[in-house]
C-alpha cells in the first residue's frame, strides 16, 4: 500500500534554531518526492521537487535530502524564523501521495 | 508559476445544501485536480478534470457527490452536493505545467452544519 508517514507530527522550535522533518515512503511507481510548505489559511506551495536520482536540494534556508535506498527524505531548516510556522508535507511518487504533514511553530 | 484564483475562500452551509467552488487559472493548463484535505488529514485527489471529457474520480468519490465542470483551459468547479457534516473540509484545485511542477489554490475551507 502507498503511504508517506512524517515525523514529528508537530514540533515547536525558538525562532533562529534549526530543525529537521522526516518523511518515510512506500510508494510505488516513485519518480520524485517533493516537499510543501503549507500556511494555515492557505494552499500548500512547493519548496523542493527532487528526483530518484538527487541527494540534495536547497532553496534558501531549506535543504531538502533523499536517500532512495531506505525511502527516506529529511527537510532541514535553517537559522528558523517566525514565517516558516506552518504545515510541512511531503509528497512521494508519481500518483503525488501525501503525508499527513507536520506542523511547525517557531516562537520569539 | 501559474496563479489560481479560488473561490470562496470559506463558507458555512446548511446540511442537504450544496456548494460550488470556483477554480480561475491565469493560463491555459492541460490538466487540473481537485483535492480534500480533512482535519489532521493528508491531501486527497477526489478527480482528475479534463477539459472537453468528464472528469476522472479516484476511489470513494463519485460524480453523483461531487460533479465537476471543465468548460475550458483556463476554469474548473467541483460542486459539494447534499452536504452533511461529514463534508466539512478544505478543498483545493490544483494544476500541472511542466517545469513548474504543481501549483495549489488557496483552498476553500467548508463547514457544513
Amino acid at each position: 500500500k502507498n503511504q508517506v508517514e512524517q515525523s514529528p507530527q508537530s514540533l515547536i522550535i525558538l525562532e533562529g534554531k534549526n530543525c529537521t522533518l522526516q518523511c518515510n515512503y512506500t510508494v510505488s511507481p516513485f519518480s520524485n518526492l517533493r516537499w510543501y510548505k503549507q500556511d494555515t489559511g492557505r494552499g500548500p506551495v512547493s519548496l523542493t521537487i527532487m528526483t530518484f536520482s538527487e541527494n540534495t536540494k536547497s532553496n534558501g534556508r531549506y535543504t531538502a535530502t533523499l536517500d532512495a535506498d531506505t525511502k527516506q527524505s529529511s527537510l532541514h531548516i535553517t537559522a528558523s524564523q517566525l514565517s516558516d510556522s506552518a504545515s510541512y508535507i511531503c509528497v512521494a511518487g508519481t500518483a503525488l501521495i501525501f503525508g499527513k504533514g507536520t506542523t511547525l511553530s517557531v516562537s520569539s | 508559476s501559474a496563479v489560481i484564483s479560488q473561490k470562496p475562500s470559506r463558507d458555512i452551509c446548511q446540511r442537504g445544501t450544496s456548494l460550488t467552488i470556483q477554480c480561475q487559472v491565469d493560463s491555459q493548463v492541460t490538466m487540473m485536480f481537485w483535492y480534500r484535505q480533512q482535519p489532521g488529514q493528508s491531501l486527497t485527489l477526489i478527480a482528475t478534470a479534463n477539459q472537453g471529457s468528464e472528469a476522472t474520480y479516484e476511489s470513494g468519490f463519485v460524480i453523483d457527490k461531487f460533479p465537476i465542470s471543465r468548460p475550458n483551459l483556463t476554469f474548473s468547479t467541483l460542486t459539494v452536493s447534499n452536504m452533511s457534516p461529514e463534508d466539512s473540509s478544505i478543498y483545493l484545485c490544483s494544476v500541472y505545467r511542466g517545469g513548474e511542477g504543481y501549483t495549489f489554490g488557496s483552498g476553500t475551507r467548508l463547514t457544513v452544519v
